[in-house]
């Protein structure tokens, strides 16, 4: 079974903070993706990294994948209230299966 | 991106009864369909991936009787609890994936689910 973890399970910061979310896996993945999900809500897809070392980003939000791809991060620099919510990450096995195996969430929350 | 819906949002139902529930593809056609439960501040839990016309694949733990799986068209699968309990009460999402192998998976808006 390819796990993925993910770190910290629980970020409260305040507006203007720059913060890092990691996902980490033994597992090597064909490709990894962020989601955004707020409550009540299905995942948001914010990115999918697919080549080992590529740095992708989206405004404040930076994503990095491993070079082996087994790991990747998300940065986001100068935090907004708006930013609030649950960060996934997902990891594609490139099985026969085709299921995304997912981290166990980020829960950010951005005091204004 | 693409568009995966699902419907109804929202249910509310009393303890023995059956709950369908439904999710679409509506402008791709998904050759793969997957179920998630989702309880309270946790992740996603894989229950079961499902192909258009051929019996859904259930994660461990998870009863295929209780959880009726069909994905009878490459836009429509469904998902029925049967004789529900409170238990079952939670957040259900489905997923989306079109043919290819690095074809993106979008995701329903969820349907909460609550047994009395």
């Amino acid at each position: 079974t390819q796990l993925l973890e993910q770190s910290p399970q629980f970020l409260s910061i305040q507006e203007g903070e720059n913060l890092t979310v990691y996902c980490n896996s033994s597992s090597v993945f064909s490709s990894l993706q962020w989601y955004r999900q707020e409550p009540g809500e299905g995942p948001v897809l914010l990115v999918t990294v697919v080549t080992g070392g590529e740095v992708k980003k989206l405004k404040r939000l930076t994503f990095q994948f491993g070079d082996a791809r087994k790991d990747s991060s998300l940065h986001i620099t100068a935090a907004q209230p708006g930013d609030t919510g649950l960060y996934l990450c997902a990891g594609d096995p490139n099985t026969g299966r085709r299921a995304l195996t997912f981290g166990s969430g980020t829960r950010l929350q951005v005091q204004p | 991106g693409a568009v995966v819906s699902q419907h109804p949002s929202r249910v509310i139902c009393k303890s023995g009864t059956s709950v369908k529930i439904e999710c679409r593809s509506l402008d791709f056609q998904a050759t793969t369909m997957f179920w998630y439960r989702q309880f309270p501040k946790q992740s996603l839990m894989l229950m079961a991936t499902s192909n258009e016309g051929s019996k859904a694949t259930y994660e461990q733990g998870v009863e295929k009787d209780k959880f009726l799986i069909n994905h009878a068209s490459l836009t429509l699968s469904t998902l029925t609890v049967t004789s529900a309990h409170p238990e079952d009460s939670s957040f259900y999402i489905c997923s989306a994936r079109g043919g290819g192998a690095g074809d993106t998976q979008y995701f329903g808006p969820g349907t909460r689910l609550t047994v009395l």
